[in-house]
């Protein structure tokens, strides 16, 4: 079974632009969960959708937004980027609701210059 | 609100040897899941081993061993005959049983495996 990809794996852009990142689950998990890492700040959650819903969402600012398609596969935008949002953004998937195992992606690192 | 927090940004262990990274953490709940994540060079992290609290007996996975204390909240993961392989971040993390919520991470150990 294919594990978490995610799309683009480097990717540089300018402050003020947008950007957005794409995370495809495993075959059949329906949940998705979406991190920033950073040196500073470590791993930070940003939102986790589950069946096109978003059911947790963390501390971030309105310009971190997400979706959820039907085939469970998850995009995650960010809009007016701004230097501190250069990371590794990070997606995970978990087969439900009660399963508490998530697996990763090998992430996006974004560069913002 | 849960906070996982791990001591020791830094480690490093001679190969062969043993090592124990140190993992606190802090609820209220009684029912909860603990991990170990392990994220080498390439960035892809890797569920090492779970822990339900529920549970008195310590998961153990090949050379990864946890000694979990519950009364304590203290979750730390021993590895044993360390390979070079082993070299990553080391994340320890907390996910609650009662609710559907985010995993919580702590900081990070950056564990070196010395030749």
């Amino acid at each position: 079974k294919a594990g978490v990809t995610q799309t683009p794996r480097y990717l540089i852009k300018t402050r003020g632009q947008q950007v957005t990142l794409s995370c495809s689950p495993i075959s059949g998990h329906r949940s998705v969960s979406w991190y920033q890492q950073t040196p500073g700040q470590g791993l930070q959650f940003l939102f986790e959708y589950f069946s096109e819903t978003q059911r947790n969402k963390g501390n971030f600012p309105g310009r971190f937004s997400g979706r959820q398609f039907s085939n469970s596969r998850s995009e995650m935008n960010v809009s007016t980027l701004e230097l501190g949002d250069s990371a590794l953004y990070l997606c995970a998937s978990r087969a439900g609701q009660r399963a508490y195992e998530q697996y990763f992606g090998p992430g996006t690192r974004l560069t913002v210059t | 609100a849960q906070t996982v927090t791990q001591s020791q940004p830094e480690m490093s262990v001679q190969e062969a040897e043993t090592v124990t990274l140190s993992c606190t953490y802090d609820t209220s709940e009684s029912d909860y899941y603990l991990f170990w994540y392990k994220q080498p060079p390439s960035r892809q992290m890797i569920l090492v081993i779970r822990q339900e609290a529920y549970k008195q007996q310590n998961a153990t996975e090949n050379r990864f061993s946890v000694n979990f204390q519950k009364a304590a909240k203290s979750f730390s993961l021993k590895i044993s005959d360390s390979q070079l392989g082993d070299a990553a971040m080391y994340f320890c993390a907390y996910r609650s049983g009662f609710r559907d919520d985010k995993i919580i991470f702590g900081k990070g150990t950056r564990l070196h495996i010395l030749p």
